[in-house]
């Protein structure tokens, strides 16, 4: 089946840059995508969302970008800090009309790590 | 709001015994709810999808007399791994939604089940 895939498995940044996490999908018929990022031992956090008539979405301190077209997404985190440390998941879900609609398909996930 | 509640945490059990996991949405009613898998440094997998008052739908590969699901209510929904074995030892996760499709799924904080 199609899934979706992440291009850096790690990425490690000093406190106070801008962080960019990658993700690609290959299913087309996806169209609505979740960023979530999960601390050691718990469940994944709700980071925000995009719909795909949209092609950014800024939340505090994170944006949200959509590329179509080579069915790209990415979450951008400003000003990193020690407590963004975590493993980042992007997740997509199929359009209406599927017998997928509503399923969540994750991404291998990236490891952020941010130096103090 | 959209809190999600698992539990218990941590189970640590023989093998044979069988385990029962809760998961509630304690702030809002869940039509939905979703079990998921994880194993130490992957990706979350789906397993079986639940829908209050029917049966769960489960996810290819998945063995439904092996991971028994009721979502007797919209608030609560259950998983009983049964005859457990050291093979089923691993870190099980729900997640809740009060629509499907453009929602974001809500998660617990995980159990984390180790088979003797």
């Amino acid at each position: 089946g199609e899934s979706v895939g992440l291009h850096l498995p790690t990425l490690s940044v000093q406190e106070g840059d801008n962080s960019i996490i990658n993700c690609a999908y290959s299913n087309s018929a996806s169209d609505y995508f979740i960023w979530y990022k999960q601390e050691s031992g718990k469940g994944p956090q709700f980071i925000i969302d995009i719909r795909s008539n949209m092609d950014k979405r800024q939340g505090q301190r994170v944006t949200v970008l959509l590329n179509k077209t080579v069915k790209h997404l990415s979450l951008q985190i400003a000003a990193t800090q020690p407590g963004d440390s975590a493993v980042y998941f992007c997740a997509e879900n199929p359009r209406a009309g599927g017998t997928s609609y509503g399923k969540l398909t994750f991404g291998q996930g990236t490891i952020l790590t941010v130096h103090p | 709001g959209a809190v999600v509640s698992q539990h218990p945490s941590w189970v640590i059990c023989k093998s044979g015994t069988s385990v029962k996991i809760e998961c509630r949405s304690l702030d809002f009613q869940a039509t939905t709810m979703f079990w998921y898998r994880q194993f130490p440094k992957q990706s979350l997998m789906l397993m079986a999808t639940s829908n209050e008052g029917s049966k769960a739908t489960y996810e290819q590969g998945v063995e439904k007399d092996k991971f028994l699901i009721n979502h007797a209510s919209l608030t609560l929904s259950t998983l009983t791994v049964t005859s457990a074995h050291p093979e089923d030892s691993s870190f099980y996760i729900c997640s809740a939604s009060s629509a499907r499709g453009h929602q974001p799924q809500h998660f617990g904080d995980g159990t984390r089940l180790s088979i003797l």
